[in-house]
């Protein structure tokens, strides 16, 4: 049974700060991995889609890797900033085709 | 790009009453689309996989009898959440796979508030 971890539960850095994500997993029989960020009482917004094929994906300020033979996946956030606060969840497709979330790791950067 | 379109954004209803919760493809088909529920502070579980013209797959522990799923077009389907109890108020989100692009990316919701008082 595929089981999805991410560390740090919270994370509180000041603005400007470089920081990382994980998430880990422990099958490494995936399709394909997914970042997302969810704002207070709102949807999903997809940051990266890495296929299993590929090793890391960039958009902006986010670089996301994927390593499936350690089940690990990384979120680079580089100069963050106040409007990076949110809760970012990382998210598998599976071989069953089935997305599974990660717990997500809650951001608050600091003015 | 691929837009999902949920409807309502939230919604108060009382105890014993039934609320439907609508889930549109915007600008492509979507063959499967994915119903999750959210507890505060808590990550989103999947409750069912519903494709178009067929039943839902329920996961294990969703009455199937109290979320009703309807799948009646390539672009919508609806959950509905029958006698409503305060332990079934949560947040609602439904995904889409966008059958164009090989089923690679998934589609969210703006999900649904839903609170039973």
């Amino acid at each position: 049974k595929q089981e999805v971890t991410q560390i740090p539960a919270a994370l509180s850095v000041p603005e400007g700060e470089n920081l990382v994500l994980n998430c880990s997993f422990t099958d490494s029989a995936i399709y394909n991995l997914q970042w997302f960020r969810q704002d207070p009482g709102k949807g999903l917004t997809s940051l990266l889609l890495i296929q299993s094929s590929q090793r890391e994906q960039t958009s902006g300020r986010l670089n996301a890797s994927l390593d499936k033979s350690s089940g690990r996946s990384t979120l680079y956030i580089a100069a963050s900033q106040p409007g990076d606060s949110a809760t970012y969840l990382c998210a598998l497709k599976t071989s069953y085709d089935k997305v599974i979330f990660g717990p997500g790791t809650s951001l608050s950067v600091i003015p | 790009g691929a837009v999902v379109s949920q409807h309502p954004s939230w919604v108060i209803c009382k105890s014993g009453t039934s609320v439907k919760i609508e889930c549109r493809s915007l600008d492509f088909q979507a063959t499967t689309m994915f119903w999750y529920r959210q507890f505060p502070k808590q990550s989103l579980m999947l409750m069912a996989t519903s494709n178009e013209g067929s039943k839902a797959t329920y996961e294990q522990g969703v009455e199937k009898d109290k979320f009703l799923i309807n799948h009646a077009s390539l672009t919508l389907s609806t959950l509905t959440v029958t006698s409503a109890h305060p332990e079934d108020s949560s947040f609602y989100i439904c995904s889409a796979r966008d059958r164009s692009r090989g089923g690679y990316g998934y589609t969210f919701g703006s999900g649904t508030r839903l609170t039973v008082v």
